[in-house]
């Protein structure tokens, strides 16, 4: 099965830096990969789609790129709101498996 | 509104059995896989199982393989999650999960049902 893996495990930064998480598959899975966010005590919601493709009423200060086996979800402008831990999905096939996730905290 | 209703989660022994069920509203859920997520306490997100529109299809992760099975009543819009031989590995929080409006990820989350798995 394919692997995914994240760095970093975590990381502090202030309000207002630009935030970059990486997700990297053992194998490539073209544009196969979800993003999302689960705050503290909350359910995961879905950010990012096909990699790159925001999901509807998501704000535009979150990104996506990458594909085959690297990719990337960039924050361009830290906000208190998004302190949460974030993890990546592949959806080529199954499994379905996420990455062990990301979580981001204010300096 | 899409609205995803977990039940059957409680405390159980290991070895044990529970079934978990979700109902869905607000869509008819027979037109759409369905999928089981679970967050073991302060760890990250593990795919459990998916089951397709029709039924014919299941998939399960090598974790669960043998000991959950996934089914669906589409007259009930209702999935279900059959789990024998728990273990303590077992204990987490179960989120029923569907992909409506996108093409790939989960876009609609339930809101988790918590199965302990404890002596």
């Amino acid at each position: 099965d394919i692997q995914m893996t994240q760095s970093p495990s975590s990381l502090s930064a202030s309000v207002g830096d630009r935030v970059t998480i990486t997700c990297r598959a053992s194998q490539g899975i073209s544009n196969y990969l979800a993003w999302y966010q689960q705050k503290p005590g909350k359910v995961p919601k879905l950010l990012i789609y096909g990699a790159s493709t925001l999901q509807s009423g998501v704000p535009s200060r979150f990104s996506g790129s990458g594909s085959g086996t690297d990719f990337a979800l960039t924050i361009s402008s830290l906000q208190p709101e998004d302190v949460a831990t974030y993890y990546c999905q592949k959806c080529d096939s199954v499994p379905y498996t996420f990455g062990p996730g990301t979580k981001v905290d204010i300096k | 509104e899409v609205h995803l209703l977990e039940s059957g989660g409680g405390l159980v022994q290991p070895g044990g059995s529970l079934r978990l069920s979700c109902e869905a509203s607000g869509f008819t859920s027979s037109t759409h896989a369905r999928s089981w997520v679970r967050q073991a306490p302060g760890k990250g997100l593990e795919w459990v199982s998916r089951i397709s529109a029709s039924g014919d299809t299941t998939d399960y992760a090598d974790s669960v393989r043998g000991r959950f099975t996934i089914s669906r009543d589409n007259s009930k819009n209702t999935v279900h999650l059959q789990m024998n031989s728990l273990t303590v590995e077992d204990t987490a929080v179960y989120y029923c999960v569907i992909r409506m409006a996108t093409p790939q990820g989960y876009d609609y989350w339930g809101q988790g049902t918590l199965v302990t798995v404890s002596s």
